[in-house]
């Protein structure tokens, strides 16, 4: 399985960009990279995924760098919903993923 | 497409209780999956099914761990002589095929007192 690493938490003002980052250096080149958030008590929920091409959708953009060992997830416009853990994950060909602990997102006002 | 359903929500059990736990996956959803999650860790892979197979079995779960997927769609979990280590909370992700998408359940929280 592919390890990814993120920050361990991070601050954000309200209506500004969030920019989390996540390293995945032993990528293979078919694994695609996936981006899953988790309010409190909740199940995580799908945000956004990708393979080499920047990808855009409703909630986020994802940009992965083009040697494919490092993404950005970008809320271009965070509120305070917003505020919740974030994970990086790369799940294997079978689907069989291994979360980290997540970045913790803070929204403030 | 109603999502990912898991009964019950919460579950409090006494040490040395059976307890049993119910996904229901998306509809058509070919991939189940279950995780177990601890306080201010992320979920962490204990086993998956395709249709009714179970594939894989992490080595977290132990012997009193047991998991079906009877007739491929509905999972059931069930831990056998309950001990307080196994509080936490139980995840069910199902996906369309292995490299689809998971979408999770929201997850049935067991306290074993």
């Amino acid at each position: 399985d592919a390890k990814t690493t993120q920050p361990t938490s991070m601050d954000c003002a309200e209506g500004r960009a969030a920019n989390l980052p996540c390293n995945h250096s032993t990528i293979s080149g078919n694994e695609y990279v996936y981006w899953y958030r988790q309010i409190h008590s909740q199940g995580p929920q799908y945000i956004i995924h990708g393979l080499k091409n920047n990808e855009t959708n409703e909630m986020a953009s994802l940009i992965i760098t083009e040697d494919r060992k490092s993404s950005t997830l970008i809320l271009p416009h965070a509120t305070l919903r917003d505020t919740a853990v974030y994970y990086c994950i790369v799940p294997t060909n079978a689907g069989k993923s291994t979360f980290g602990d997540g970045t913790t997102l803070t929204v403030k006002p | 497409d109603t999502g990912v359903s898991q009964n019950p929500r919460h579950k409090i059990t006494k040490r040395g209780q059976n307890v049993t736990f119910r996904c229901d996956p998306i509809s058509e959803h070919n991939r189940l999956y279950w995780y177990r999650q601890t306080l201010g860790q992320g979920p962490e892979f204990l086993t998956y099914f395709q249709n009714e197979a179970q594939l894989e079995k992490s080595r977290l779960l132990s012997d009193r761990f047991s998991a079906e997927r009877p007739k491929g769609s509905f999972s059931t979990l069930e831990i056998q002589r309950t001990e307080q280590g196994d509080s936490a909370m139980y995840l069910c992700a199902s996906s369309l095929d292995p490299a689809d998408t998971q979408y999770f359940g929201p997850g049935t929280r067991l306290t074993v007192l």
